[in-house]
Formats: structure tokens, sequence, C-alpha cells
């Protein structure tokens, strides 16, 4: 079945450091998600891609669709303390309607 | 709007005991999913319904699990009997009729299960 891998699990920076997850998926996806979710708290969608090499951009956040629609990431620049939790993508293969999700990569951020 | 709403928050139980977590999505969404975090398995999709109708439930874990949606306001999640490894949070997240489910899910606060 559809597998997503998602690196790193954990990431520590400084404040004002940039900070990189990646997302790979198995199978080609018709379109991928981004999620982020804060400590005791609940996912909440940031973004959904869905062309082939699609570059979207909020803020100092910064996610990329693979040209083969198999692998994706979310870039933050001078990451900030408010930008703490788990980022998760989710993906979802052709006529599927259900999302398979990364483990998710926990960003914390030393002030 | 409210948002996703789930009940109860928290919920602390024996083993071997039934426990029915509740959901109410938002209104006019049209597609309800059940998931399940743990830190070893991380979100776990368990099933999802459109129109009050179950259409995927292979991520179910057992006969111990059942869910139903009998109208487009509420769900249930019961597990019966429960066993500590069922000890999760439990998510319930909604999406809108625009572009079907390719939309934006929102979360509920979710379930937080302690079987002992």
């Amino acid at each position: 079945g559809q597998q997503v891998m998602q690196i790193p699990q954990y990431q520590h920076v400084q404040e004002g450091e940039d900070f990189t997850t990646y997302c790979n998926s198995s199978t080609t996806l018709s379109n991928i998600q981004w999620y982020k979710q804060r400590p005791g708290g609940h996912p909440v969608f940031l973004i959904q891609l869905v062309k082939s090499g699609e570059v979207k951009k909020q803020k100092r956040l910064t996610f990329q669709f693979g040209e083969a629609k198999k692998n994706s990431s979310l870039h933050i620049t001078a990451t900030q303390t408010t930008d703490v939790g788990t980022y998760f993508c989710a993906g979802r293969e052709g006529g599927y309607n259900k999302l398979i999700f990364g483990a998710g990569t926990r960003l914390a951020v030393h002030p | 709007d409210a948002g996703v709403i789930q009940s109860p928050r928290h919920e602390v139980t024996e083993m071997g005991q039934e426990v029915t977590l509740r959901c109410k999505p938002i209104s006019g969404h049209d597609y309800l999913f059940w998931y399940r975090q743990t830190m070893m398995r991380g979100l776990e999709l368990l099933i999802y319904f459109n129109n009050n109708v179950p259409i995927d439930d292979s991520g179910m874990p057992e006969d111990r699990f059942s869910a139903k949606m009998p109208n487009a306001s509420f769900s249930t999640l019961k597990i019966q009997p429960s066993e500590p490894r069922d000890s999760a949070v439990y998510f319930c997240a909604s999406s809108s009729p625009a572009g079907g489910p390719l939309n934006e899910q929102f979360f509920g606060p979710g379930t937080r299960l302690t079987v002992l």
C-alpha cells in the first residue's frame, strides 16, 4: 500500500536558523497537503500542492512538490519560536479519497 | 463556526470497559474522518464517511472498534471492550463538499483516551 516517509524525525534549531523537512511517497501522488500541530494541539492545515513542480510560499514558509509528484518539502526561513510544533505531510493517491500522513517532523526552536 | 467538536476531551477507563467517543463535524461538511494518534504509529486514518455512509474502514484495527454516523451532524467511535493498547489521542476531522475531500481537513481538538 501507499507509504509516505518523512525526515527528519526531529530537528532542533536556534532561532533565526532555517529548517527543512522532506516527504517521500512510494507511489505517485495526486496531491499533497501539509499540516502543523502545536504541542498538545490538533493538526491544522497549511497548504495543498497539486501540480508537478509546484512551489508555493506563505511568508517564511516555502512548499515544493516534486516533478514526479512523489516528494515534497517544507522550508522555513529564519525560524521563530512560534514555528515550534510537528509538521506533517499527507499524500493522496489518484482516485482515493483518504490522506496518508507522514510520521511528522518535530521542530524545536531555541531562543 | 465552532469548528469540529469532540467529546469527551479526556477519558480514563479500565480495561474491558466500553468507550464511546463523539464528534460533531462542521455544519455543511459531508466528509468525516476518524484518526488515531500515538507516538509509535503516528497519525492513522481509522475510517471515513461521506454523506453519513462509511466509505473506507480499512484502518479500523479490529472488531472491537466500530463507528457510526446516524446523521450529518453526529458520529461516534466505539471501542468494546477497551484494552491498554487502545490508549491514544483520537481525532475527528471533517471536510467541505466544495472540491470534495481534496480540500483541507478540519480537525477537532481530539479525545485523549487512557485505558488502564
